[in-house]
């Protein structure tokens, strides 16, 4: 089984600034997948970026970049240059790579961007 | 990537009474997954609907609760049947895509009274 923690039920973040979330995750697995996913106030889950346990680089999508330290069980997620726009509820999120394709989700992050 | 389109997007019904929850999928996908929502939480898996065969419940959830229907590879239906204030939440569905991520529908607000 998989389990994944986010430990920050709640941050904000000045406008313009930079702000890290934090997930760990444990599994038994060897390869798999771990995503963020951001889901503001429509409901619609929008996925952020997604890495790949066999990759040890850490992915990046414009101003978001993650910290994948397999080792330790960690993905945490750096938004930089931060927006109104990504005021939202994140979520950290696994999947084995093989298998029954479901994803394990954290409880969330609520993302505040002051002005 | 896939578009899932969903419907409808919210609802309000009477207490005893049953919705059914529509997911149509732009694509051929072989497996699509409803999801539970309670405010302020995270998503909790209901089912995994296969194409051709009977959806798989997690534990805590019933198909007679539940019914899910997967006719074809593009579509998917989920109802909640005798509904109860409880199962007050938003519902989601989604499938994988091909990039191994996953896309999500727009998600049903559902109140009961």
């Amino acid at each position: 089984a998989q389990t994944v923690t986010q430990s920050q039920p709640e941050m904000s973040v000045q406008e313009a600034e930079t702000v890290t979330l934090s997930c760990t995750y444990d599994t038994s697995e060897s390869d798999y997948y771990l995503f963020w996913y951001k889901q503001p106030p429509s409901r619609q889950m929008i996925l952020v970026i997604r890495q790949e346990a066999y990759k040890q680089q850490n992915a990046t999508e414009n101003r978001f970049s993650v910290n994948f330290q397999k080792a330790a069980k960690s993905f945490s997620l750096k938004i930089s240059d931060s927006q109104l726009g990504d005021a939202a509820m994140y979520f950290c999120a696994l999947k084995p790579n093989f298998g029954n394709e479901k994803l394990t989700f954290g409880t969330g992050t609520r993302l505040t961007i002051i002005p | 990537s896939a578009v899932i389109s969903q419907k409808p997007s919210r609802d309000i019904c009477q207490r005893g009474t049953s919705l059914t929850i529509q997911c149509q999928v732009d694509s051929q996908v072989t497996m699509m997954f409803w999801y539970r929502q309670q405010p302020g939480q995270s998503l909790t898996l209901i089912a995994t609907a296969n194409q051709g065969s009977e959806a798989t419940y997690e534990s805590g959830f019933v198909i007679d609760k539940f019914p899910i229907s997967r006719p074809n590879l593009t579509f998917s239906t989920l109802t909640v049947s005798n509904m109860s204030p409880e199962d007050s939440s938003i519902y989601l569905c989604s499938a994988p895509t091909a990039n191994y991520g996953y896309t999500f529908g727009s998600g049903t607000r559902l109140t009961v009274v």
